[in-house]
Protein backbone atom coordinates (compact mmCIF):
# COMPACT_ATOMS: atom_id res chain seq x y z
CA UNK A 1 0.00 0.00 0.00
CA UNK A 2 0.73 3.98 -0.97
CA UNK A 3 1.83 5.57 2.25
CA UNK A 4 2.16 8.94 2.34
CA UNK A 5 3.02 10.51 6.15
CA UNK A 6 3.10 13.92 7.58
CA UNK A 7 5.32 14.94 10.36
CA UNK A 8 2.29 16.35 12.96
CA UNK A 9 -1.44 16.21 12.79
CA UNK A 10 -1.83 18.93 14.93
CA UNK A 11 0.38 21.88 14.79
CA UNK A 12 0.47 25.45 17.08
CA UNK A 13 2.78 28.30 15.90
CA UNK A 14 2.56 31.86 17.15
CA UNK A 15 2.67 34.62 14.28
CA UNK A 16 5.98 35.36 12.91
CA UNK A 17 7.11 32.14 13.12
CA UNK A 18 8.80 30.35 10.37
CA UNK A 19 6.67 26.45 10.18
CA UNK A 20 7.72 23.32 8.62
CA UNK A 21 5.75 20.56 7.07
CA UNK A 22 7.16 17.69 6.14
CA UNK A 23 5.55 15.31 4.26
CA UNK A 24 7.42 11.69 2.84
CA UNK A 25 6.03 8.98 0.79
CA UNK A 26 7.29 5.38 0.08
CA UNK A 27 5.91 4.71 -3.37
CA UNK A 28 8.81 6.03 -5.40
CA UNK A 29 6.23 9.23 -6.93
CA UNK A 30 7.99 11.50 -8.95
CA UNK A 31 4.98 13.84 -8.33
CA UNK A 32 4.27 15.48 -5.09
CA UNK A 33 1.62 18.05 -3.86
CA UNK A 34 0.41 20.45 -1.06
CA UNK A 35 -2.57 21.68 -0.52
CA UNK A 36 -4.26 23.11 1.94
CA UNK A 37 -8.21 22.71 2.84
CA UNK A 38 -10.52 25.14 4.39
CA UNK A 39 -14.27 25.31 5.17
CA UNK A 40 -15.97 26.48 2.27
CA UNK A 41 -13.33 26.82 -0.06
CA UNK A 42 -11.81 23.17 -0.78
CA UNK A 43 -8.84 21.93 -1.69
CA UNK A 44 -6.22 24.59 -2.93
CA UNK A 45 -3.17 23.71 -4.38
CA UNK A 46 -0.23 25.68 -2.95
CA UNK A 47 2.78 23.89 -4.62
CA UNK A 48 3.72 21.24 -6.32
CA UNK A 49 7.01 19.03 -7.25
CA UNK A 50 7.58 16.73 -10.27
CA UNK A 51 10.87 15.43 -9.54
CA UNK A 52 13.75 16.36 -6.98
CA UNK A 53 14.83 19.98 -6.95
CA UNK A 54 11.92 20.60 -9.46
CA UNK A 55 8.84 23.45 -7.74
CA UNK A 56 5.95 24.79 -9.51
CA UNK A 57 3.57 26.90 -8.14
CA UNK A 58 -0.21 25.82 -7.73
CA UNK A 59 -3.13 28.62 -7.05
CA UNK A 60 -2.11 30.15 -3.88
CA UNK A 61 1.80 30.29 -3.58
CA UNK A 62 2.50 33.16 -1.39
CA UNK A 63 3.26 33.07 1.89
CA UNK A 64 4.34 29.38 1.14
CA UNK A 65 7.69 28.53 0.10
CA UNK A 66 8.86 24.34 -1.05
CA UNK A 67 11.95 22.36 -0.92
CA UNK A 68 12.39 19.10 -2.65
CA UNK A 69 16.19 17.91 -2.19
CA UNK A 70 15.36 13.67 -1.98
CA UNK A 71 12.44 12.20 -4.19
CA UNK A 72 10.49 10.79 -1.05
CA UNK A 73 10.85 14.13 0.90
CA UNK A 74 8.74 17.37 0.13
CA UNK A 75 8.68 20.02 2.58
CA UNK A 76 6.44 22.94 3.06
CA UNK A 77 7.47 26.15 4.86
CA UNK A 78 5.58 29.22 6.12
CA UNK A 79 8.54 31.81 6.19
CA UNK A 80 6.70 34.37 8.70
CA UNK A 81 3.31 32.42 9.78
CA UNK A 82 0.10 34.24 9.97
CA UNK A 83 -3.23 33.72 11.45
CA UNK A 84 -5.00 33.42 7.60
CA UNK A 85 -2.39 30.47 7.58
CA UNK A 86 -4.33 28.35 10.06
CA UNK A 87 -5.16 25.27 7.69
CA UNK A 88 -5.75 21.53 7.36
CA UNK A 89 -2.99 20.94 5.25
CA UNK A 90 -2.49 17.82 3.08
CA UNK A 91 0.55 16.10 1.09
CA UNK A 92 -0.21 14.24 -1.78
CA UNK A 93 2.25 11.83 -4.33
CA UNK A 94 1.38 10.54 -7.47
CA UNK A 95 3.76 8.49 -10.04
CA UNK A 96 4.42 9.41 -13.12
CA UNK A 97 2.57 10.49 -15.87
CA UNK A 98 3.45 7.75 -18.71
CA UNK A 99 2.80 4.85 -15.73
CA UNK A 100 -0.46 5.20 -16.98
CA UNK A 101 -1.73 6.08 -13.05
CA UNK A 102 -3.43 9.26 -12.21
CA UNK A 103 -4.77 8.90 -8.83
CA UNK A 104 -3.48 10.67 -5.94
CA UNK A 105 -2.26 9.29 -2.77
CA UNK A 106 -3.35 11.97 0.22
CA UNK A 107 -1.30 11.98 3.70
CA UNK A 108 -3.33 12.18 6.50
CA UNK A 109 -3.54 15.71 6.87
CA UNK A 110 -1.33 18.78 9.59
CA UNK A 111 -4.06 21.07 11.14
CA UNK A 112 -2.45 23.73 11.69
CA UNK A 113 -3.32 27.21 14.14
CA UNK A 114 -1.16 30.28 13.86
CA UNK A 115 -2.27 32.71 17.01
CA UNK B 1 -11.10 30.62 -15.67
CA UNK B 2 -12.29 26.86 -15.03
CA UNK B 3 -14.86 26.23 -12.20
CA UNK B 4 -15.87 22.79 -10.74
CA UNK B 5 -19.31 23.15 -9.33
CA UNK B 6 -20.19 21.01 -6.66
CA UNK B 7 -24.19 21.09 -4.43
CA UNK B 8 -23.17 22.51 -0.96
CA UNK B 9 -25.70 20.63 0.72
CA UNK B 10 -25.52 17.99 2.33
CA UNK B 11 -27.76 14.80 0.89
CA UNK B 12 -29.58 13.24 3.39
CA UNK B 13 -30.56 9.73 2.48
CA UNK B 14 -32.25 6.23 3.64
CA UNK B 15 -30.29 3.55 3.65
CA UNK B 16 -30.95 1.14 0.59
CA UNK B 17 -31.67 3.95 -1.27
CA UNK B 18 -29.09 5.43 -4.45
CA UNK B 19 -27.64 8.58 -3.39
CA UNK B 20 -26.42 10.62 -6.63
CA UNK B 21 -23.99 13.15 -6.64
CA UNK B 22 -23.25 15.98 -9.02
CA UNK B 23 -20.68 17.50 -10.45
CA UNK B 24 -20.36 20.62 -13.13
CA UNK B 25 -17.69 22.17 -14.88
CA UNK B 26 -17.46 24.81 -17.15
CA UNK B 27 -15.18 26.75 -19.41
CA UNK B 28 -12.84 23.38 -20.26
CA UNK B 29 -13.03 20.22 -21.44
CA UNK B 30 -11.08 17.69 -19.04
CA UNK B 31 -9.92 14.52 -20.39
CA UNK B 32 -10.56 12.44 -17.59
CA UNK B 33 -12.36 13.25 -14.10
CA UNK B 34 -11.68 11.57 -10.80
CA UNK B 35 -13.84 11.00 -7.71
CA UNK B 36 -12.35 10.82 -4.17
CA UNK B 37 -14.30 10.11 -1.19
CA UNK B 38 -13.37 12.18 2.25
CA UNK B 39 -13.89 11.11 5.77
CA UNK B 40 -13.93 14.07 8.80
CA UNK B 41 -9.96 15.32 10.08
CA UNK B 42 -8.45 12.57 7.01
CA UNK B 43 -6.97 12.92 3.58
CA UNK B 44 -8.95 12.20 0.55
CA UNK B 45 -8.87 8.68 -0.99
CA UNK B 46 -9.36 7.87 -4.45
CA UNK B 47 -12.16 5.84 -5.62
CA UNK B 48 -12.85 6.27 -9.21
CA UNK B 49 -11.27 8.00 -12.75
CA UNK B 50 -13.07 8.23 -16.48
CA UNK B 51 -12.08 9.29 -19.09
CA UNK B 52 -13.97 11.76 -21.30
CA UNK B 53 -14.17 8.79 -24.42
CA UNK B 54 -16.38 6.60 -21.69
CA UNK B 55 -19.82 7.47 -20.55
CA UNK B 56 -19.70 5.16 -17.43
CA UNK B 57 -17.76 3.53 -15.12
CA UNK B 58 -18.30 0.77 -12.06
CA UNK B 59 -16.82 -0.13 -9.42
CA UNK B 60 -18.88 -2.46 -7.09
CA UNK B 61 -21.79 0.08 -5.65
CA UNK B 62 -20.20 3.10 -7.16
CA UNK B 63 -21.10 4.06 -10.39
CA UNK B 64 -19.62 7.13 -12.23
CA UNK B 65 -21.26 9.22 -15.50
CA UNK B 66 -19.14 11.15 -17.49
CA UNK B 67 -21.35 13.75 -20.11
CA UNK B 68 -18.67 15.87 -22.03
CA UNK B 69 -21.63 17.98 -23.60
CA UNK B 70 -23.67 18.46 -20.92
CA UNK B 71 -20.11 19.44 -18.86
CA UNK B 72 -21.33 17.01 -16.24
CA UNK B 73 -20.35 13.84 -14.14
CA UNK B 74 -22.85 11.96 -11.96
CA UNK B 75 -21.34 9.84 -9.06
CA UNK B 76 -23.85 6.95 -7.85
CA UNK B 77 -24.13 4.71 -4.74
CA UNK B 78 -26.20 2.22 -5.12
CA UNK B 79 -27.62 0.46 -2.12
CA UNK B 80 -25.96 3.06 0.18
CA UNK B 81 -24.73 2.29 4.15
CA UNK B 82 -24.19 4.21 6.66
CA UNK B 83 -20.74 3.70 6.37
CA UNK B 84 -20.99 5.18 3.15
CA UNK B 85 -21.56 8.54 4.83
CA UNK B 86 -18.64 10.95 3.85
CA UNK B 87 -17.94 13.78 1.77
CA UNK B 88 -17.26 12.97 -1.83
CA UNK B 89 -14.87 15.57 -3.91
CA UNK B 90 -14.75 15.84 -7.93
CA UNK B 91 -11.45 16.33 -9.62
CA UNK B 92 -11.69 16.79 -12.84
CA UNK B 93 -7.82 17.54 -14.88
CA UNK B 94 -6.87 20.91 -14.11
CA UNK B 95 -7.07 22.42 -17.69
CA UNK B 96 -3.50 23.69 -19.60
CA UNK B 97 -1.15 24.94 -18.14
CA UNK B 98 -0.14 22.63 -15.13
CA UNK B 99 -2.03 20.02 -16.75
CA UNK B 100 -0.54 17.02 -14.32
CA UNK B 101 -2.67 18.74 -12.06
CA UNK B 102 -6.28 17.98 -11.02
CA UNK B 103 -8.99 20.95 -10.09
CA UNK B 104 -11.21 20.22 -6.83
CA UNK B 105 -14.29 21.18 -6.35
CA UNK B 106 -15.49 22.26 -2.74
CA UNK B 107 -17.07 18.41 -1.88
CA UNK B 108 -20.97 17.40 -1.37
CA UNK B 109 -21.25 15.53 1.65
CA UNK B 110 -23.65 12.32 1.86
CA UNK B 111 -25.15 11.72 5.13
CA UNK B 112 -27.14 7.70 5.18
CA UNK B 113 -29.66 7.38 7.50
CA UNK B 114 -29.77 3.80 9.40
Amino acid sequence: DVKVTQSSRYLVKRTGEKVFLECVQDMDHENMFWYRQDPGLGLRLIYFSYDVKMKEKGDIPEGYSVSREKKERFSLILESASTNQTSMYLCASRPRWSSGSYEQYFGPGTRLTVT
Amino acid sequence: SQKIEQNSEALNIQEGKTATLTCNYTNYSPAYLQWYRQDPGRGPVFLLLIRENEKEKRKERLKVTFDTTLKQSLFHITASQPADSATYLCAPRHQPPGNNRLAFGKGNQVVVIP
